[in-house]
């Protein structure tokens, strides 16, 4: 079946705008990961989602940053007045639920540039 | 804070050597060890996951280890080829109200040379 899909593949930016980042889970995982790789860094957890659950927040690094997800299904994720320190590897993983053993499915990834 | 570290950074072997990446994690509090391989504008890809009570795992060239209590994993590449050439990235998931988050390494750089 299809994997986690996510969009754009690249996005080149200026300081100071904002971007938005979308990911689709795949069918039926209800939960839903954000993570952030700089270079030169590990992944970074940002956020998580968990069916209707509240979101856990916690990895975002600042109020410039948010995120949605719609229907239990697709997610946004939005940075606002982008800085160059943003410039990263966006990944988007699900997986069925949060148990301990659950495996996360990753997509491709969005490398977001800002100039 | 779980912290995760992985040597070497970057590895270079000739095709056909077997080698060994190495992970190493601050709290062995763990629910599970994960091994990915990441792939340029390809994302991760799960190679094999190890759950806490077990000592290793293996699938087809790949074998990995743990060794909770001393913090440990390593994976290992029989006969590697240069199609095995990737980032290698170790994460493990812990225990309590946040069990959901993987904590990453930042990664073994492989290159293998035909």
């Amino acid at each position: 079946g299809a994997g986690v899909s996510q969009s754009p593949s690249n996005k080149v930016t200026e300081k100071g705008k904002d971007v938005e980042l979308r990911c689709d889970p795949i069918s039926g995982h209800t939960a839903l990961y954000w993570y952030r790789q700089s270079l030169g860094q590990g992944l970074e957890f940002l956020i998580y989602f968990q069916g209707n659950s509240a979101p856990d927040k916690s990895g975002l690094p600042s109020d410039r940053f948010s995120a949605e997800r719609t229907g239990g299904s697709v997610s946004t994720l939005t940075i606002q007045r982008t800085q160059q320190e943003d410039s990263a590897v966006y990944l988007c993983a699900s997986s069925f639920a949060d148990l301990g053993t659950d495996t996360q499915y990753f997509g491709p990834g969005t490398r977001l540039t800002v100039l | 804070k779980q912290e995760v570290t992985q040597i070497p950074a970057a590895l270079s072997v000739p095709e056909g050597e077997n080698l060994v990446l190495n992970c190493s994690f601050t709290d062995s509090a763990i629910y599970n060890l994960q091994w990915f391989r990441q792939d340029p504008g390809k994302g991760l890809t799960s190679l094999l996951l190890i759950q806490s009570s077990q000592r290793e795992q293996t699938s087809g060239r790949l074998n990995a280890s743990l060794d909770k209590s001393s913090g440990r994993s390593t994976l290992y590449i029989a006969a590697s080829q240069p199609g095995d050439s990737a980032t290698y990235l170790c994460a493990v998931k812990g225990y309590g109200g946040s069990n959901y988050k993987l904590t990453f390494g930042k990664g073994t750089l492989l290159t293998v040379n035909p």
